[in-house]
């Protein structure tokens, strides 16, 4: 089965930091590009950052650009996200997703559950 | 960054009617290969969120042949030919041609 598991969601204060990871199963992991999507409470999705398959492209939202890192490690099939300086803005739920093709274009067509990230004081 | 615009963005729909979901996108999303680098998302409640269709106008694995894209220009269509309970929930455009990737507002898409 396919499957994505997120993790390391929390409850962080303002200027701390994070690191999301999600772990893949059931494809060739290292064949795929990989995503980060969020949701903020009762809120749209908010493209955040995407890898290609050997990490040869990266690009990032605006409103984290500088302050996120998104990295891969294909010999243990997981995704990871470092969240840094933190903000109360960035209160979501947090989606890792798969992408159809090695580079982030193709279309986003499996999904963890996300894992929820709360920023407050 | 690119903006994507979508309309509208409540749409109630008696089951077995056809429903169409239009966005736009603010400038072209042709890459050199000539695909469009667009695609359908629905979040169904309570749920992550699914592809539909990507590039523009292929279905992804699974999605009911009901659904379709098309796209003219910088305008792409999303049509549901019958809708049935089970297509509620709240869709996304999106356009991955250009970092960042960009959603359109979402449109709730309920029953009557």
């Amino acid at each position: 089965e396919v499957q994505l598991v997120e993790s390391g969601g929390g409850f962080v204060q303002p200027g701390r930091s994070l690191r999301l990871s999600c772990r893949a199963s059931g494809f060739r992991f290292d064949d795929y590009a990989m995503h980060w999507v969020r949701q903020a409470p009762g809120k749209g999705l908010e493209w955040v950052s995407g890898i290609s398959w050997n990490s040869g492209s990266i690009g990032y939202g605006d409103s984290v650009k500088g302050r996120f890192t998104i990295s891969r490690d294909n010999a243990k099939n997981s995704l990871f996200l470092q969240m840094n300086s933190l903000r109360a803005e960035d209160t979501a739920l947090y989606f890792c997703a798969k992408d159809r093709g090695p580079t982030s274009n193709y279309g986003m067509d499996v999904w963890g559950r996300g894992t929820t990230v709360t920023v407050s004081s | 960054d690119i903006v994507m615009t979508q309309s509208p963005l409540s749409l109630p729909v008696t089951p077995g009617e056809p429903a169409s979901i239009s966005c736009r996108s603010s400038q072209s999303l042709v890459h050199d290969n000539g695909y469009n680098y667009f695609d359908w998302y629905l979040q169904k409640p309570g749920q992550s969120p699914q592809l539909l269709i990507y590039l523009g106008s292929n279905r992804a694995t699974g999605v009911p042949d009901r659904f379709s894209g098309s796209a003219s220009g910088t305008e792409f269509t999303l049509k549901i030919s019958r809708v049935e309970a089970e297509d509620v929930g709240v869709y996304y455009c999106m356009q991955a041609l250009q970092t960042p990737h960009t959603f359109g507002q979402g449109t709730r898409l309920e029953i009557k």
